[in-house]
This record gives structure tokens, C-alpha cells and sequence, in this order.
């Protein structure tokens, strides 16, 4: 049973257009929610968090958004560049474990 | 180096043989984690260690998994008697404490013939 999930594999976007990623999650327990961007044949690389006491934290480009009534968290990327392309991984943390999704493939095109 | 080390980056083997993977965490780091990833999945939590000790082995599929961490640093994730469902990418992490950003290594890509 997957507690948490990312419903699309893939996702394409024109350069200088604004990504959206999103991701829902089933266990109200989780208290930390992250994103994690991985390239091919490297390690996922930690991009940015939120706890679940926001709704929403920016770090340049990047925003995500949390909406715990609705248990769903999105990621905006504005504007989006070729070197965004990547899968990007939402998970979900409490205690010590991390909850991965299956990821989403960003495709920026040019 | 500067970060989380995983050695091989490699490994083919043959049903029914012993692997042992490594990590080398980020130097200071008390907290290690391992993860694995199947095609089309995201990292699945298989142990974590703080300091020496497993403070939360849960994610380990079977007994036939055991990872170790001796003296707090290296750790080695040992498999006995592969199987072609343990093909996959072993990753590791490591931060500096329990409840801090997770720094991944490059991972293991374990396949078994």
C-alpha cells in the first residue's frame, strides 16, 4: 500500500514555462514532506522541504505547497530550464524513515 | 571526498551467492541509511543506523539481509544467498544527525544472474 504517490511517470514543459509536480500522500502522521531530484546514474539529491505546520516554502525557482486537508503537496518551478530535466521524487518523513514515491520524470523542452 | 561513497558501483552475481556492499558516509555523520530501488520505483527504506548501532531495521526484507556498521562510519549491507528478485540499486545516505537532510551516494547496481 503506497502511502505515498506520484500519479504521473512523466511530465514534459516548454523552457521559460512554470512546472508543476505534484504528489498526494495517505498517513496524516507525517510531519516533514521533501523533494528529491535525481540524475541518471547519481544519487537522489535533496532540492527542497516543507513541514507540515506551512503551506508553502520557496527557495528560488523552486516552491512547494502544502495542502494537508486535501493530504496533497505540489512542486512549482518557475521558469523552468533544460537542466531541470530529471525524475523528481516526493517523499514523506516520520521519525527516522523516509517514504519515497515512485518519482516523475521532468522532460524540459526546448 | 566530500560525499557519500558506495563501492562497487557494480556488482553481477550469480543465484545463490554472497555480496557485501559499501558505504562510506559523509566524514561526521552520525546517522546512515539504507535504501533500495527498484526499476520504476522510488528508494524503499531497508535499515538505519545511529552511530554504531541499527536504531530502526524494519525495512529489511528478510534474513537473509544484515548490514553492519562497526565503528560508526563504513557501513557493508551483506546479502546471503542472492536472488534475481534482489537485482536492484542499493543506495545509501547519511546525515548528520536522525532528523536532518538525507545525502545520498551514487549507489550500487546489484544484478543477479
Amino acid at each position: 500500500d503506497q502511502q505515498v504517490k506520484q500519479n504521473s511517470p512523466s511530465l514534459s514543459v516548454q523552457e521559460g514555462r512554470i512546472s508543476i509536480l505534484n504528489c498526494d500522500y495517505t498517513n496524516s502522521m507525517f510531519d516533514y514532506f521533501l523533494w528529491y531530484k535525481k540524475y541518471p546514474a547519481e544519487g537522489p539529491t535533496f532540492l527542497i522541504s516543507i513541514s507540515s505546520i506551512k503551506d508553502k516554502n520557496e527557495d528560488g525557482r523552486f516552491t512547494v505547497f502544502l495542502n494537508k486537508s486535501a493530504k496533497h503537496l505540489s512542486l512549482h518551478i518557475v521558469p523552468s530550464q533544460p537542466g531541470d530535466s530529471a525524475v523528481y521524487f516526493c517523499a514523506a518523513k516520520r521519525d527516522d524513515k523516509i517514504i519515497f514515491g515512485k518519482g516523475t520524470r521532468l522532460h524540459i523542452l526546448p | 571526498g566530500a560525499g557519500v561513497s558506495q563501492t562497487p558501483s557494480n556488482k553481477v552475481t550469480e543465484k545463490g551467492k554472497y555480496v557485501e556492499l559499501r558505504c562510506d558516509p559523509i566524514s561526521g555523520h552520525t546517522a546512515l541509511y539504507w535504501y533500495r530501488q527498484s526499476l520504476g520505483q522510488g528508494p524503499e527504506f531497508l535499515i538505519y543506523f545511529q552511530g554504531t548501532g541499527a536504531a530502526d531495521d524494519s525495512g529489511l526484507p528478510n534474513d537473509r539481509f544484515f548490514a553492519v556498521r562497526p565503528e560508526g562510519s563504513v557501513s557493508t549491507l551483506k546479502i546471503q544467498r542472492t536472488e534475481r528478485g534482489d537485482s536492484a540499486v542499493y543506495l545509501c545516505a547519511s546525515s548528520p544527525g536522525g532528523l536532518d537532510i538525507q545525502y545520498f551516494g551514487a549507489g550500487t547496481r546489484l544484478s543477479v544472474l
